[in-house]
């Protein structure tokens, strides 16, 4: 069935470094990929997303490509604030429509 | 705006308990979704309820009943607690399955003891 992979945390950065969460997926046929946000104590907000190859999702800085060939999804952000110390979870939506499947999430942690 | 509210937001129960969690959603929207949320194992789908009327299981729905009771409403009953369920539940909705946009509510604090 439909699966997400996203890389472990927790990350760590300082403010202002570069930040890549990695996404992988399996699905068949040409899903809708997401990364949805949860900041402490709140449910999950959509982020970005991207409904078919070479899109780019872009939002707040934040950047995913949705990459066929490497069935990929990364999270990138040039330069991290420490507002965005949250959970991040990557996810997709495969062709049957049905729901969303998420990945495990990768908490984010920002130091100033 | 109130989007999705879930009730109550905190809630210990004892092995054998029931409860059931509410969920409401004022955008007028037709699919709504339980989900649970344990850590290092992400959101994992209970069920959900693709338009007024239906209801099917997600990936663990063991344990956990449903009821679409109009279109606003969506609850989740655990008849008898155990403490395997102790998690953190996501109630969700969208407008429907060609809309990808899922809307959560601020989620349930479970504790079975």
């Amino acid at each position: 069935g439909d699966s997400v992979t996203q890389m472990e945390g927790p990350v760590t950065l300082s403010e202002e470094a570069f930040l890549t969460i990695n996404c992988t997926y399996t699905a068949t046929g040409y899903p809708s990929l997401f990364w949805y946000v949860q900041y402490p104590g709140e449910g999950l907000q959509l982020l970005l997303k991207a409904t078919k190859a070479d899109d780019k999702g872009s939002n707040k800085g934040f950047e995913a490509t949705y990459r066929k060939e490497t069935t990929s999804f990364h999270l990138e952000k040039g330069s991290v604030q420490v507002s965005d110390s949250a959970v991040y979870f990557c996810a997709l939506l495969g062709q049957a429509g049905t729901a969303l499947i998420f990945g495990k999430g990768t908490t984010l942690s920002v130091s100033s | 705006n109130a989007g999705v509210t879930q009730t109550p937001k905190f809630q210990v129960l004892k092995t054998g308990q029931s409860m059931t969690l509410q969920c409401a959603q004022d955008m007028n929207h037709n699919s709504m979704y339980w989900y649970r949320q344990d850590p290092g194992m992400g959101l994992r789908l209970i069920y959900y309820s693709a338009s007024e009327g239906t209801t099917d299981k997600g990936e663990v729905p063991n344990g956990y009943n449903v009821s679409r009771l109009n279109k606003r409403e969506f609850s989740l009953r655990l008849e008898s607690a155990a403490p395997s369920q102790t998690s953190v539940y996501f109630c969700a909705s969208r407008v429907d399955r060609r809309n990808e946009k899922l809307f959560f509510g601020s989620g349930t604090q479970l504790s079975v003891l």
